[in-house]
């Protein structure tokens, strides 16, 4: 069955402490791993598409890179704004159907 | 260029009553998604559309929920007798499906539904 986990569940930073979030996939025929931010009370918001192994894109603090099993999105020297929910997705292959991972919730403290 | 749009924001009912959400996809996307979103819990696929044509619906409860994405006019998604259970945040993404992002879904606000 194909499957989305994002570790860790939460993660507390303080302002300026780089990380790294985890997506672990297991999916036929990956077709997309996207990223997406999303705040409280709020539709989530795009970052990231990323296509096959090796492959790197970057956004301000953000990084996401992917192999094939897993992606990561690195957060360099965060901030206090960068606070909010971080979902990995994955298109199914040979569906159109999208699984969501349950997402990491990021708090970053001044 | 406006984003997804979604309405209405909040929408209350009481059992038994009908629910219509309705999604209004970015200019120039013709493919809409809908999620359902518990609270403490991730996005779930429901149904996948373009104009006319249901393309997936695998993610649709068999009863009482359907979706349809007319030739004119917004996306729909339509609970009949809502049930408390049914109380969640209803996304809605559309897709260019085309283009180097050609996959990528953009998000609408959502529709938090409350059923009393």
């Amino acid at each position: 069955e194909d499957q989305v986990t994002q570790s860790p569940e939460a993660l507390r930073l303080q302002e300026g402490e780089s990380s790294s979030l985890n997506c672990s996939y297991t999916v036929s025929g990956l077709r997309g791993l996207f990223w997406y931010r999303q705040d409280p009370g709020k539709g989530p918001e795009f970052l990231f598409t990323l296509y096959s192994a090796g492959e790197e894109k970057e956004k301000e603090r953000l990084k996401a890179t992917l192999t094939k099993k897993e992606s990561f999105l690195h957060i360099t020297a965060p901030k206090p704004e960068d606070s909010a929910t971080y979902l990995c997705a994955v298109h199914e292959g040979g569906g159109f159907k999208t699984i969501f991972g349950a997402g990491t919730r990021l708090f970053v403290k001044a | 260029n406006a984003g997804v749009m979604q309405n209405p924001r909040h929408l209350v009912r009481r059992r038994g009553q009908e629910a219509r959400l309705r999604c209004s996809p970015m200019k120039g996307h013709s493919h809409v998604y809908w999620y359902r979103q518990l609270p403490e819990e991730g996005l779930k696929f429901m149904v996948y559309l373009q104009k006319e044509n249901i393309i997936d619906e695998s993610g649709m409860p068999k009863e009482r929920f359907s979706a349809e994405f007319p030739k004119e006019g917004p996306s729909i998604l339509r609970i009949q007798q809502v049930v408390r259970g049914d109380s969640a945040a209803y996304f809605c993404a559309s897709s260019p499906r085309e283009g180097t992002n050609w996959e990528t879904q953009y998000f609408g606000p959502g529709t938090r539904l409350l059923v009393l």
